[in-house]
């Protein structure tokens, strides 16, 4: 299986500030189409996941500019420029380029 | 608007078998998949398996032996079925459409006696 790396585990940011969480894969991510299936989910505290980009920089609908996916073949980064309150929560990437479907341990962005 | 809910036991006794349903509007089965994704408590998710628009399913490596996906297209419904379950299967169960596109709010499974 793939295996999705995550860092940092947990950040910790205050109001308006930017931050970029890193996402290696241990395959490259690109499909026979040419296409790059990695994704990036938020859960909220107490909800389930929600997907913010997917194919590593397509914003998903209703999703903020703010958000913003960089990368390719295994090194791959999300941005949040200008942090909000209701960016906590747990961010995961994940693959699904390679069966079976894998995800990334998380990171813990908290507000400071 | 695509909605996904899941719904089932909360409480399963040791041995026993998880029934899950996932009934989804807004998004046709014939033409998305649905995968089942679980998550232990605080910790991360583990994909599960997946029924494709055709019909055909796959399923993780760990727990094919003792999983099953199908559905209901007139309903609109996915079903999960798990046998054997232990106390290490207690994790909070999703249903998600279109390849993580969209996600159920999930429901919790707790494996006891």
């Amino acid at each position: 299986d793939v295996v999705m790396t995550q860092t940092p585990p947990s950040l910790s940011v205050a109001i308006g500030q930017s931050v970029s969480i890193s996402c290696k894969s241990s395959q490259s991510l690109v499909y026979s189409d040419g296409k790059t299936y990695l994704h990036w989910l938020l859960q909220s505290p107490g909800r389930s996941p929600k997907r913010l980009i997917y194919q590593v920089s397509n914003l998903g609908s209703g999703v903020p500019d703010r958000f913003s996916g960089t990368g390719s073949q295994k090194d791959f980064t999300l941005k949040i420029s200008r942090v909000e309150a209701e960016d906590l929560g747990v961010y995961y990437c994940a693959q699904t380029t390679h069966f079976p479907p894998t995800f990334g341990s998380g990171t813990k962005l908290e507000i400071k | 608007q695509v909605q996904l809910k899941e719904s089932g036991p909360g409480l399963v006794q040791p041995s026993q078998t998880l029934s899950l349903t996932c009934t989804v509007s807004g998004l046709s089965l014939t033409s998305n998949s649905v995968s089942w994704i679980r998550q232990p408590p605080g910790k991360g998710l583990e994909w599960m398996g997946v029924i494709w628009s055709n019909g055909g399913t796959d399923y993780n490596s760990a727990i094919k032996s003792r999983l099953s996906i199908s559905r209901d297209t007139s309903k609109s419904q996915v079903f999960l079925k798990m046998n054997s379950l232990q106390t290490e299967d207690t994790a909070m169960y999703f249903c998600a459409g279109g390849g993580f596109d969209y996600w159920g709010q999930g429901v919790m499974v707790t494996v006891s006696s």
